[in-house]
């Protein structure tokens, strides 16, 4: 079975920009979170989407959006890209509506802003 | 607000050998879970050990198991018999469980080495 993917692996943009990560989550999951982890640091909390309907936003400015499709999978936007946006963004896929699940990870999206 | 502290930047181990990875947590919380993390060089964060906070009972996963101490709001990870493959970032993450959000609270990890 097809674990959690993620598109592009790789991705450099420059400062303005606009970039849109992708998430396909594993088959049956219904929930998709995004985390961004900066070199250093542990991952941080972006969004999490069950059932097409946000249900939890950290704390980053309006510049991130996300989205849920039908078929469950995500695109994260982030706008006006700035130099600090550099880091690695990564999705997490659960069955959802059940709190105790456990959360996979993608290998992640590296973005390098310069 | 919930945080989790890991206060080993990172550590180092000969193969074979035990070590504990340490991790502390801040919340009012009474019911949550308590997870560890692997992350090694492919970036891919694996689940290693989950524990509930309603549970008194250690988890345990093979080489793997944990010392959780609520009152002191304590979970350490302590990895039996070492090996190489074991080289990897840990992070010790926190989670309020809430219907269709189960947002995770992570540290700021733990570099462990494996020496041959």
């Amino acid at each position: 079975d097809a674990g959690v993917t993620q598109s592009p692996t790789h991705l450099i943009k420059t400062r303005g920009q606009h970039v849109t990560l992708r998430c396909s989550p594993i088959s049956g999951h219904k929930s998709v979170s995004w985390y961004q982890q900066v070199l250093g640091q542990g991952p941080q909390f972006i969004f999490q989407y069950y059932e097409k309907e946000e249900r939890g936003r950290g704390n980053f400015p309006d510049r991130f959006s996300a989205r849920q499709f039908p078929n469950y999978s995500s695109e994260l936007n982030v706008n006006a890209l700035l130099l600090g946006d550099s880091a690695l963004y990564l999705c997490a896929s659960s069955q959802g509506g059940v709190a105790n699940t456990e959360a996979f990870f993608g290998q992640g999206t590296r973005l390098t802003v310069v | 607000a919930q945080t989790v502290t890991q206060s080993q930047p990172e550590m180092s181990v000969q193969e074979a050998e035990t070590v504990t990875l340490s991790c502390t947590y801040d919340t009012s919380e009474n019911n949550y879970y308590l997870f560890w993390y692997k992350q090694p060089p492919s970036r891919q964060m694996i689940l290693v050990i989950r524990q509930e906070a309603y549970k008194q009972q250690n988890a345990t996963e093979n080489r793997f198991s944990v010392n959780f101490q609520k009152a002191a709001k304590s979970f350490s990870l302590k990895i039996s018999d070492s090996q190489l493959g074991d080289t990897a970032m840990y992070f010790c993450a926190f989670m309020k469980p809430r219907f269709g959000n189960e947002k995770l609270t992570f540290g700021t990890g733990t570099r462990l080495t494996i020496i041959p």
